[in-house]
């Protein structure tokens, strides 16, 4: 079993839409988790950080469920610069994992 | 304050030839990582240091040799070629605890 995993979509949704997808996690000892973003296979630049009483950042909000090891992505008015690959990354104290992407594309 | 920097960005090489990748950040990090990307799927730790004089082997360590000399470099080392090593080699570093990871931009290596 793979220690993050991603639905890998592609979710395809116009501007102005919300999308919202998740990643499990395998290790119930994880201690921090991260949304990074990465565009045509570029270096994966840090989204936002997830904290477990969830937090927001502009139109981004991140959610923690660490009973069911789950992190939840949401994106509000979705815009076309939205789209790219949302990778889920989680810290196992020395080194992080990642999931494959869930992959994001919004229309005009 | 340059962050992670790789080079080269890119590179051709052929079957059999060995060549080291290098990776220098200027945040003082303690961690360092490389990962390697093959299309449709995600990072792959290849190794990992957690201080100058201490590297550990990630997921996919084989053909790859890596040291750490000093907080700042990282170098990767392919030992001897192979076709299956063509892919986008990625650089990391961050402090301990639960601080995000900065990447390099990235060295993209083909192997004839």
């Amino acid at each position: 079993r793979k220690e993050v995993e991603q639905d890998p979509g592609p979710f395809n949704v116009p501007e102005g839409a919300t999308v919202a997808f998740n990643c499990t996690y395998s290790n119930s000892a994880s201690q921090s988790f991260f949304w990074y973003r990465q565009d045509c296979r570029k270096e994966p630049k840090l989204l936002m950080s997830v904290y477990s009483s969830g937090n927001e950042d502009g139109r981004f909000t991140a959610q923690l469920n660490r009973a069911s090891q789950y992190i939840s992505l949401l994106i509000r008015d979705s815009k076309l610069s939205d789209s790219a690959t949302y990778l889920c990354v989680v810290n196992e104290v020395y080194k992080l994992s990642f999931g494959a992407g869930t992959t994001v594309t919004v229309r005009a | 304050n340059a962050g992670v920097t790789q080079t080269p960005k890119f590179q051709v090489l052929k079957t059999g030839q060995s060549m080291t990748l290098q990776c220098a950040q200027d945040m003082n990090h303690e961690y360092m990582s490389w990962y390697r990307q093959d299309p449709g799927m995600g990072l792959r730790l290849i190794h990992y240091s957690v201080g100058a004089g201490i590297t550990d082997q990630g997921e996919v360590p084989n053909g790859y040799n890596v040291s750490r000399s000093t907080t700042e470099d990282f170098p990767l080392r392919l030992l001897s070629a192979a076709p299956s090593q063509t892919s986008v080699y990625f650089c990391a570093s961050r402090s301990p605890g639960g601080q995000p990871q900065h990447f390099g931009d990235g060295t993209r290596l083909s192997i004839l």
